[in-house]
């Protein structure tokens, strides 16, 4: 089966640009969660959606925004982008909203030049 | 923020067993403990959870203690490839917003 999907693999963009990112969950997974990383850290929380609904959020300005569609895959997208947005964007799935293991994708690398 | 503390870094000499600790003094009781590593510029992989009692899988055992409040990741015959940072979580009951620390760095030597 195939793991959770992300597209691209990489970006770069220029400061005060937006950004969509794009992640297709495990098959059957109802459950998506979007972490940023940047170098030398671990991954922090930005959205969780389970069945297209909002159900966590990160301490991340309002610029950051996601959706998911009826199929279960989501979007991310990143407004007005700031050098500090640089990072590995982190797209995770799982089969339900709570208690349960994320399984992450290998992310879409994004730099703000 | 993460709630959990592990140490920074680790060595383990290959064929040995790899033991792991992390703290999570302030774990709820309806709440898991989920270990994952990522290995340089891939994204983090589950490894193994569990609530109360020791847990096994193909890829590691997780030894949690009675007050729950530290465990600890064992991998029994560490190689090369298992060389990553291990991040050891506190899940939360009412989502799955995983709160990811700093992680220790398994250095496995030949």
């Amino acid at each position: 089966d195939a793991g959770v999907t992300q597209s691209p693999t990489h970006l770069i963009k220029t400061r005060g640009q937006q950004v969509t990112l794009r992640c297709s969950p495990i098959s059957g997974h109802k459950s998506v969660s979007w972490y940023q990383q940047v170098l030398g850290q671990g991954p922090q929380f930005i959205f969780q959606y389970y069945e297209k609904e909002e159900r966590g959020r990160g301490n991340f300005p309002d610029r950051f925004s996601a959706r998911q569609f009826p199929n279960y895959s989501s979007e991310l997208n990143v407004n007005a982008l700031l050098l500090g947005d640089s990072a590995l964007y982190l797209c995770a799935s799982s089969l339900r909203h709570q208690n349960t293991p994320l399984h992450f994708g290998n992310g879409t690398r994004l730099t703000v030049t | 923020d993460a709630k959990t503390t592990q140490p920074p870094s680790m060595d383990c000499a290959e064929g040995r067993a790899a033991n792991l600790p992390c703290n999570h003094s302030t774990i709820s009781g309806n709440e898991y403990v989920y270990w994952y590593r990522q290995i340089h510029s891939q994204g983090p992989q589950y490894i193994i959870h569990g609530l109360k009692n020791n847990e096994t899988n193909e890829m590691a055992s997780l030894i949690i203690t009675e007050d729950r409040k530290s465990s600890t990741l064992i991998l029994p015959h560490a190689t090369l490839r298992d060389t990553a940072v291990y991040y050891c979580i506190e899940g939360r009951y009412n989502n799955n917003d995983m709160r990811f620390g700093a992680g220790t760095r398994l250095t496995v030597k030949p």
